[in-house]
């Protein structure tokens, strides 16, 4: 069955930090590839995604992630967090392209940053 | 100009009672969805609704019982409230385009069944 796996449970960094958040995926065929963030008490905004073509993808807020399908990965990266990044962030995963085909979500990275 | 919208944000209820949690779009889509989030933040998927007709349907209770009057709404009703029903409801939209789309997700609805 499809998954997806967020190893870091809680990541604490202080401002300025760099960040890379890990995301794993157990599916062979084509995927649909999003990073969502999640504010305390809000719901969840895109942060950014893949469908094709460059597998560097530029989002909101200055995150970033890679494709790289011969890992089944999708990392979140960000040169420099601040404070206000602190939130909730979750990789999620849809297979083909039909209506019928679910997102599967991970279960979450929190990320906590110190001032 | 809210594009995902939910009512209500909060509901306190007893256990046994029934109660309804309502979702409008203004964005257009075909498709919603209702997810639930547990109190440790997984999120998972309940119910699919593609122009008023359901497409996905997890294994979730009887008592819970998606309708969706129009494409614009779908409407979670649940009969029988118990206390593992305590969590946060999103609602989500999307416009499937060649097998590519987004989902955009509501406020969400914070359930506590005492």
């Amino acid at each position: 069955a499809q998954s997806v796996s967020q190893h870091n449970h809680h990541v604490i960094l202080s401002e300025a930090a760099s960040l890379e958040l890990g995301c794993n995926y157990s599916y062979g065929g084509t995927v649909n590839l999003f990073w969502y963030v999640q504010y305390p008490g809000q719901h969840l905004q895109l942060l950014l995604k893949y469908f094709s073509g460059d597998p560097l993808v530029k989002g909101i807020k200055g995150f970033e992630a890679e494709f790289i399908k011969s890992k089944f990965s999708f990392n979140l990266r960000k040169p420099s967090v601040q404070w206000s990044d602190t939130a909730e962030y979750f990789c999620a995963v849809k297979s083909g392209y039909s209506s019928a085909s679910k997102i599967i979500f991970g279960s979450g990275t929190r990320l906590s940053i110190r001032p | 100009d809210t594009a995902v919208s939910q009512t209500p944000k909060y509901l306190v209820t007893q256990m046994g009672n029934d109660k309804s949690i309502k979702c409008e779009q203004n964005l257009g889509h075909d498709t919603m969805y209702w997810y639930k989030q547990d109190s440790k933040k997984f999120l998972k998927i309940m119910f699919s609704y593609n122009n008023k007709e359901l497409i996905i349907n997890e294994t979730v209770p009887n008592r819970f019982s998606p309708k969706s009057p129009d494409k614009a709404h779908l409407n979670l009703h649940i009969n029988s409230l118990e206390l593992g029903d305590s969590a946060v409801y999103f609602c989500a939209s999307s416009r499937p385009t060649g097998g590519q789309e987004t989902q955009y997700f509501g406020p969400g609805t914070r359930l506590l069944v005492l």
